[in-house]
């Protein structure tokens, strides 16, 4: 059972620039959630995707956006990036959307903006 | 609003001795509650969730509705304790999880 990946590990972009971040969820999962973490913190919501559709979504601008493919997969789009974007982002699949499914999370793509 | 928190930065402790990590919450209906881990360069899991009322790796946590509570306690740490601890709570509403900041456990040898 091959567990949740991301891609890219680390990524650099200036100010104003756009973001694309990749999850590939683990088998079996049709549910994907988005964190950010700033440094010393605890992960924040972003937004959820169940089966294609957004679920669920955390108090964040617009700028930033996501998609699921058929295949569950999922990416996390940020427009206009500003310097507090810079963070670790980490996605989590489930196999379900209810608080008895368990949330595993991917190692997480740093992001750095200059 | 929805939040969690937890007091403590850093916990450091020597091997043998109990271990308590705080965790408050604050929360409108009925909370479910989730200890989550995070070792040296490995991702963050689930260490133990409220509604199973289970003990993984020693850790057990009891919630507390009067205090607001979800402590993490273990009587005798381990070197191999040492690590990230997050407790996060369950919001319904788009399914997500709300996290503390993190408490860092140290147990020294």
């Amino acid at each position: 059972e091959t567990g949740v990946t991301q891609s890219p590990t680390h990524l650099i972009k200036t100010r104003g620039q756009q973001v694309t971040l990749r999850c590939s969820s683990q088998s079996g999962h049709n549910t994907v959630s988005w964190y950010q973490q700033a440094l010393g913190q605890g992960p924040q919501f972003i937004f959820q995707y169940y089966r294609e559709e957004e679920n669920g979504r955390g108090n964040f601008p617009p700028r930033f956006s996501g998609l699921q493919f058929p295949n569950y997969s999922s990416e996390l789009n940020v427009n206009a990036l500003e310097l507090d974007d810079s963070a670790l982002y980490l996605c989590a699949s489930s196999a379900g959307t209810g608080v008895q499914q368990t949330q595993y999370f991917g190692p997480g793509t740093r992001l750095l903006v200059l | 609003a929805q939040r969690v928190t937890q007091p403590e930065k850093l916990l450091s402790v020597f091997k043998g001795a109990p271990v308590e990590l705080k965790c408050n919450y604050s929360y409108s209906g009925s909370p479910e509650l989730f200890w989550y881990v995070q070792y040296s360069r490995q991702r963050l899991q689930l260490l133990l969730r409220h509604i199973s009322r289970e003990s993984i790796k020693g850790f057990t946590a009891d919630l507390n509705k009067g205090e607001t509570s979800f402590h993490l306690k273990k009587p005798f740490a381990q070197e191999e304790d040492s690590a990230m601890y997050y407790c996060a709570l369950w919001e319904n509403q788009g399914g997500k999880l709300i996290f503390g900041q993190g408490t860092e456990l140290s147990v020294k040898p």
